[in-house]
């Protein structure tokens, strides 16, 4: 079986400009979650989406938005670029939400902004 | 605020002996503590978890233990082996909250 897949892999973007990082979940898996990594720190919930509706959203501000699809693939958006979103974006899908069902990650998309 | 803290950026220890990370948490409410474990140029990969009704958990090598009283827990790795050297994120979540709360992590290094 697939394992989560996110593209690109890679993205370098200038400073207000617009992003979209996009992932395929497992098959089967009806929940989506988005995390940001900077060097150093441990990934920081950004959304969770479960059947196509938004579950949570971390602190991150209205310049990050997501969506799930019907067939369960997810977008995150981000808008206005700051040097500052340069990270590691990793989404990860899990069969139902919640803390009692384990993650599965990809390999993240890693975007810089210059 | 940081809810979840693993306080050793770094380990080292020999191969064939046993690995202890630790992990602490100031929020009472979490449901489950899982440990992810995560290779460079790869996401973070789900080792071992345990809910907070337990006090320990086995898988072959790891076993996961949580003292509630103390708000702490500790994943154990033995024999370490080469290919356990990553970096290992604790993380705790709640079954009605749908975020996971990631540690910084610790990176283990198993020297021949």
């Amino acid at each position: 079986d697939a394992g989560v897949t996110q593209s690109p892999t890679h993205l370098i973007k200038t400073r207000g400009q617009h992003v979209t990082l996009r992932c395929s979940p497992i098959s089967g898996h009806k929940s989506v979650s988005w995390y940001q990594q900077v060097l150093g720190q441990g990934p920081q919930f950004i959304f969770q989406y479960y059947e196509k509706e938004e579950r949570g959203r971390g602190n991150f501000p209205d310049r990050f938005s997501a969506r799930q699809f019907p067939n369960y693939s997810s977008e995150l958006n981000v808008n206005a670029l700051l040097l500052g979103d340069s990270a590691l974006y990793l989404c990860a899908s899990s069969l139902v939400a919640g803390a009692n069902s384990p993650l599965h990650f990809g390999n993240g998309t890693r975007l810089t902004v210059t | 605020d940081q809810q979840v803290k693993q306080n050793s950026p770094s380990l080292s220890v020999q191969e064939g002996r046993i690995s202890i990370l630790n992990c602490d948490y100031t929020n009472s409410m979490f449901d489950y503590f899982l440990w992810y474990k995560k290779y460079p140029a790869e996401g973070p990969t789900f080792l071992i978890s345990i809910s907070s009704i337990k006090d320990k958990n086995e898988d072959g090598r790891f076993t996961v233990f949580l003292n509630k009283s103390a708000k702490h827990l500790s994943l154990h790795i033995v024999p370490s082996q080469p290919g356990d050297s990553a970096v290992y994120f604790c993380a705790a979540g709640g079954n009605r909250d749908d975020k996971i709360i990631f540690g910084k992590g610790t990176r283990l290094h198993i020297l021949p």
